[in-house]
């Protein structure tokens, strides 16, 4: 089965630095990569996503990209704030959306 | 808005009880999930449902079994509970209707429930 790992588990950064988390699969029939948000006492919830036959896509202050052939993709937060405090999860699954794959978490921490 | 609900947040067992977690959703959804969540392991599938009586096996099955006879609610059953069960159960849903440029596949999670076993 897909194997995702997630780097790093937590990040430190300083309000209006931006955060790169990281994210590996094993399954080269995965093509599609959300990531989720997930705020203290919340369930997570989708900030963005990418698909297999795209390399980059932005929302704002977010954005990702996809390096199908190394399997890697990375969630970018830019001019980060403390509400972006969080802890946030890659997945990836292949288009039956039947079974996602989570990385282990990473926890963003941005002092003010 | 969208709404998955979970009835309990926090649930305190003994080792050796029935325990059940419900899952609601207002949706529509054809799919629903229950995951676990644990420090340092991410969220992990339990088992997952496409349809009224269906369900599949996730990827940690063991000590757990689902129920789903209406559409919009999904059961978690610890038949015994034992104390590595110990966890954040949290429920998700999602459609697999097509629209616009073709499924989102979006997972609209509850807020979990937190269960202590003793």
């Amino acid at each position: 089965g897909e194997n995702v790992e997630q780097h790093p588990s937590t990040l430190s950064v300083q309000e209006g630095d931006s955060a790169v988390i990281k994210c590996t699969y094993s399954d080269s029939a995965s093509n599609y990569f959300p990531w989720y948000k997930q705020e203290l006492g919340k369930g997570p919830q989708l900030i963005i996503d990418i698909r297999s036959n795209v390399g980059e896509k932005k929302d704002q202050r977010i954005a990702v990209t996809l390096n199908k052939t190394a399997k890697h993709f990375s969630l970018h937060i830019t001019e980060t704030q403390p509400e972006d405090s969080a802890v946030y999860f890659c997945a990836a699954t292949t288009y039956n959306f039947n079974k996602f794959y989570f990385g282990s978490g990473t926890k963003l921490n941005v002092k003010p | 808005d969208v709404k998955v609900t979970q009835s309990s947040r926090y649930l305190v067992k003994r080792t050796g009880e029935k325990v059940f977690l419900e899952c609601v959703q207002d949706m529509d959804h054809e799919n629903m999930f229950w995951y676990r969540q644990d420090p340092g392991l991410g969220l992990r599938l339990i088992y997952f449902s496409y349809d009224v009586k269906m369900k599949e096996k996730g990827d940690i099955p063991e000590g757990y079994s689902v129920s789903r006879e209406k559409k919009e609610r999904f059961s978690l059953i610890l038949e015994s509970a034992s104390t590595n069960q110990t966890s954040m159960y949290l429920c998700a849903s999602s459609s697999t209707s097509k629209s616009g440029t073709g499924n989102t596949g979006e997972l609209f999670f509850g807020e979990g429930s937190r269960l202590t076993v003793l």
